[in-house]
């Protein structure tokens, strides 16, 4: 079992580029959660997402960030046209079907730089 | 809105101490609540999982409390280590947003040898 995938594990991106980081679930697991860790914060949730469907994004900021949970392979955070202020590690997490009720397990995260 | 607070922020130790790491919250409609260990620059780990319906869960040298009523949890390492150094973050899962984890800023522990 290899656990929750992210990569990349480092992504630099100039200011005004796209950034795009995939998760790949635990195996069993069709609930991704998406989480922001800025320096020197906690984790703040983003969006919950099931397989084709955004279930809750009240934690995406309104511009620029879109996520998305296809039929076929990893769910993918997209951040668009990306400011210095994006520079983050982004955390995915999977649950089983049912929700958090039997615990989240996390990826390593992607740590996102924006030069 | 739930809000989460870790204290200390930050405790050093020498090793083979007992610690006891604190995790408060506002709101106790819970459905269960989990401690992870995050190292530099890597992932979260869960250490454990507390339901609301417990009171306390063991894995190891590891002791998690639950008292929903006060809002209050206690991660108890017993004979620290120094490969206990991390920060270790609570999260609470509040019933009726059954999908966004709220939580603490952590608690950075260093065990010097």
């Amino acid at each position: 079992n290899a656990g929750v995938m992210q990569n990349p594990r480092h992504l630099v991106r100039r200011r005004g580029q796209e950034a795009r980081l995939r998760c790949s679930p635990m195996k069993g697991h069709s609930h991704v959660y998406w989480y922001r860790q800025l320096p020197e914060e906690g984790l703040k949730f983003m969006v919950y997402l099931q397989k084709e469907n955004i279930i809750d994004e009240s934690g995406m900021p309104k511009e620029r960030f879109s996520a998305e949970f296809p039929k076929e392979g990893p769910s993918i955070l997209r951040i668009q046209q990306v400011v210095r202020g994006d520079s983050a590690a982004y955390f995915c997490a999977s649950s089983p079907p049912g929700g958090g009720w039997s615990g989240y397990t996390f990826g390593s995260g992607t740590r996102l730089t924006v030069v | 809105k739930q809000e989460v607070t870790q204290i200390p922020a930050a405790l050093s130790v020498p090793e083979g101490e007992n610690l006891v790491l604190n995790c408060s919250f506002t709101d106790s409609a819970i459905y269960n609540l989990q401690w992870f260990r995050q190292d530099p620059g890597k992932g979260l780990t869960s250490l454990l999982l507390i339901q609301s319906s417990q009171r306390e869960q063991t894995s190891g040298r590891l002791n998690a409390s639950l008292d929903k009523s006060s809002g209050r949890s206690t991660l108890y390492i017993a004979a620290s280590q120094p490969g206990d150094s991390a920060t270790y973050l609570c999260a609470v899962l509040n019933t009726g947003t059954a999908s966004k984890l709220t939580f603490g800023t952590g608690t950075r522990l260093q065990v010097t040898l």
